[in-house]
């Protein structure tokens, strides 16, 4: 089967760093996607993981490791355009239609 | 990042006529397309593989003969609502992989909202 947690909601101050978790057990494997989304908008890539380690974007970074099934989105220098959905997403292989699947996303507030 | 265009972006029709829902992509030949339902505050549902010049791959629990879905070609697919009820009203989102790049990022479509009254 198929399964991706993250936490449903964060809340973070403006100016800080804030680290979205996400697990992942999934039959297939390759590459593990963060996306943001604002409401009532289709998603926007942020960053594409399919090796471990730390792949950095600009104030986004995101984290891969394996053999643990975990990944993790590291946003520093908050803004309040920031407050979004983040929602993690697993791409199975290739031979097997190579979809994405979603986690449920998590809700991040930022506050001043 | 390459262009995914759907159209429309809201519709509303009445209960029991179909709705079809395009999705392009604009500067890149897409063989797979995706097509995902999401409800408010949730988060993407797939409901169906798009692939060009065959017939889709629906995930479990979606109605085939419900939500048609056709590839014709490598930058168009359309996703049709039949005989669409108010519970079928939710935000259909539709993605796209370019053919030549099978490791990047799919792009989305800026997503359609219906409305069935």
């Amino acid at each position: 089967g198929q399964n991706i947690d993250q936490p449903t909601e964060m809340t973070a101050t403006e100016g800080a760093i804030v680290q979205i978790n996400c697990t992942y057990q999934t039959s297939g494997f390759n590459g593990l996607f963060w996306y943001q989304q604002h409401a009532g908008e289709a998603p926007t890539f942020l960053s594409y993981n399919v090796l471990d380690g730390l792949e950095e974007k600009g104030r986004f970074s995101s984290f891969l490791s394996r053999s643990k099934g975990y990944s993790y989105l590291l946003l520093k220098e908050l803004q309040m355009k920031d407050s979004a959905s983040y929602l993690c997403a697993v791409r199975g292989i290739y031979n097997q239609g190579g979809k994405l699947i979603f986690g449920q996303g998590t809700e991040l507030s930022v506050k001043p | 990042g390459a262009v995914v265009s759907q159209h429309p972006s809201r519709v509303i029709c009445k209960s029991g006529t179909s709705v079809k829902i395009e999705c392009r992509s604009l500067d890149f030949q897409a063989t797979t397309m995706f097509w995902y339902r999401q409800f408010p505050k949730k988060s993407l549902m797939l409901m169906a593989t798009s692939n060009e010049g065959s017939k889709a791959t629906y995930e479990q629990g979606v109605e085939k003969d419900k939500f048609l879905i056709n590839h014709a070609s490598l930058t168009l697919s359309t996703l049709t609502v039949t005989s669409a009820h108010p519970e079928d009203s939710s935000f259909y989102i539709c993605s796209a992989r370019d053919r030549g790049q099978t490791n990047t990022e799919a792009f989305f479509g800026q997503g359609t909202r219906l409305t069935v009254v």
